[in-house]
């Protein structure tokens, strides 16, 4: 079945570092691809997206490009912020499937110090 | 703020017990879908509604159940509690039919099962 990997956290980094988490997926569709962001005692809120393959998503300073050839889809920022601190997923939504449920990553913590 | 609302925000409750955990979609949102996060499983998928009718079941278990209401409000039941239900439940509702757009997702119902 379908399924997505992230790399293991935590990601421990300095404000101002460049940030990567990658992401890669298995899926027989045509999935969507998502990042969403999930802050301390809250909800997950939507990062970016992106449907099609090269698609380019961004959203507050990240980035994360739809990648088939190597089925990825890396989220980046190129100047983290102590406010980024926060658990990251990954997820893929197949839109060929009649009722499409979110596939998430296992979720990677980022902690930007100061 | 995503739109989507969920009562109550913690529930604590026994073992052998039963409850219902509530959501309110986005306005014009006629699907809604149910995901549990916990320590273990990460992030799964429950099961999804569109405009009042079951779409898809994920790893939903049989003492959980779940409707959708001519409102559109859904609620999860829990019964026969366990203390491997404890978890974060959420939901997450989306313009149209499964598969054609993003998801938005509540801020969650933390369970505690004692």
């Amino acid at each position: 079945g379908d399924s997505v990997t992230q790399m293991e956290g935590p990601v421990t980094l300095s404000e101002e570092a460049c940030l990567t988490i990658n992401c890669t997926y298995t899926a027989t569709g045509y999935p969507s691809l998502f990042w969403y962001v999930q802050y301390p005692g809250e909800g997950l809120q939507l990062l970016l997206k992106a449907t099609k393959a090269d698609d380019k998503g961004s959203n507050k300073g990240f980035e994360a490009t739809y990648r088939k050839e190597t089925t990825s889809f890396h989220l980046e920022k190129g100047s983290v912020q102590v406010s980024d601190s926060a658990v990251y997923f990954c997820a893929l939504s197949d839109r060929g499937q009649a009722g499409t449920a979110l596939i998430f990553g296992k979720g990677t913590t980022l902690s930007v110090s100061s | 703020d995503s739109g989507v609302t969920q009562t109550p925000k913690h529930l604590i409750t026994a073992t052998g017990q039963r409850v219902t955990l509530r959501c309110s979609p986005r306005s014009g949102d006629l699907s809604v879908y149910w995901y549990q996060q916990s320590l273990d499983q990460g992030l799964q998928f429950l099961i999804q509604y569109y405009n009042g009718e079951e779409r898809a079941k994920g790893n939903i278990l049989e003492r959980f159940s779940a409707q959708q209401f001519p409102d559109l409000h859904s609620e999860l039941n829990l019964s026969s509690l366990e203390l491997g239900d404890s978890a974060l439940y959420f939901c997450a509702s989306s313009l149209g039919p499964p598969g054609t757009d993003t998801q938005y997702f509540g801020p969650g119902t933390r369970l505690t099962v004692l």
